[in-house]
């Protein structure tokens, strides 16, 4: 079964609102997640680095003010995407590393954002 | 059960040499997706091949080709002359369904070292 869970798998939102998906490791404690979006041509983009406990880590060109992530606990990493734009529909999909493990991560089944 | 199965964590391979990354995978759907994504140090997920469960040939895209066996569920990717650029992590991934918009399953990956 999966061991990263990520919720919604789709939703759709009006221009301007604020949307949230969350990423949560479900047999293990994650103390590092990692946030993708997935541009034309199926790559997946790094956004950003998320520390459990501290300020997640942004890859160049991506807007901490409008991509919120906060890994409150061991578990749960959230990313919310504020004032949303039609140009910010994607796909987005979080994936967690396993402690000790240096080659084993886990994606989550992703999250189709919709903006209209 | 897991969707998608890469039972290799690292492989070495030889530069010039032809590698093979294995990838099963589980689905009940007639209709699904196999894709391969490159992972480098940067973190960014870089799509390599694509494999639509009704297509008949192996999918090729320059020195990757999906060696695809459907009635064994698997889809491992070969890698022929390897380069020292193709040291990576690689991910197996598989979307059920003809919708875009489906969720993807993706495999725990594994860590390939080109020795010169």
């Amino acid at each position: 079964g999966a061991v990263v869970s990520q919720h919604p798998s789709r939703v759709i939102c009006k221009s301007g609102t604020s949307v949230k998906i969350e990423c949560r490791s479900l047999d293990f404690q994650a103390t590092t997640m990692f946030w993708y979006r997935q541009f034309p041509k199926q790559s997946l983009m790094l956004m950003a680095t998320s520390n459990e406990g501290s300020k997640a880590t942004y890859e160049q060109g991506v807007e901490k003010d409008k991509f919120l992530i906060n890994h409150a606990s061991l578990t749960l990493s959230t990313l919310t995407v504020t004032s949303a734009h039609p140009e910010d529909s994607s796909f987005y999909i979080c994936s967690a590393k396993i402690p000790g493990r240096r080659n084993t991560i886990y994606f989550g089944e992703g999250s189709w954002l919709t903006v209209v | 059960a897991q969707k998608i199965t890469q039972t290799q964590p690292g492989m070495f391979v030889q530069e010039k040499e032809a590698v093979t990354l294995d990838c099963t995978y589980d689905t009940s759907d007639q209709s699904y997706g196999l894709f391969w994504y490159k992972q480098p140090s940067s973190g960014e997920m870089i799509f390599l091949i694509y494999q639509g469960s009704y297509d008949e040939q192996n999918a090729t895209e320059g020195r990757y080709s999906l060696n695809f066996q459907k009635a064994r569920k698997s889809a491992n990717l070969v890698i022929s002359a390897s380069q020292l650029g193709d040291s990576a992590m690689y991910f197996c991934a598989m979307r059920e369904g003809r919708n875009t918009g489906n969720q993807f399953y993706f495999g725990t990956g594994t860590s390939l070292t080109v020795i010169p």
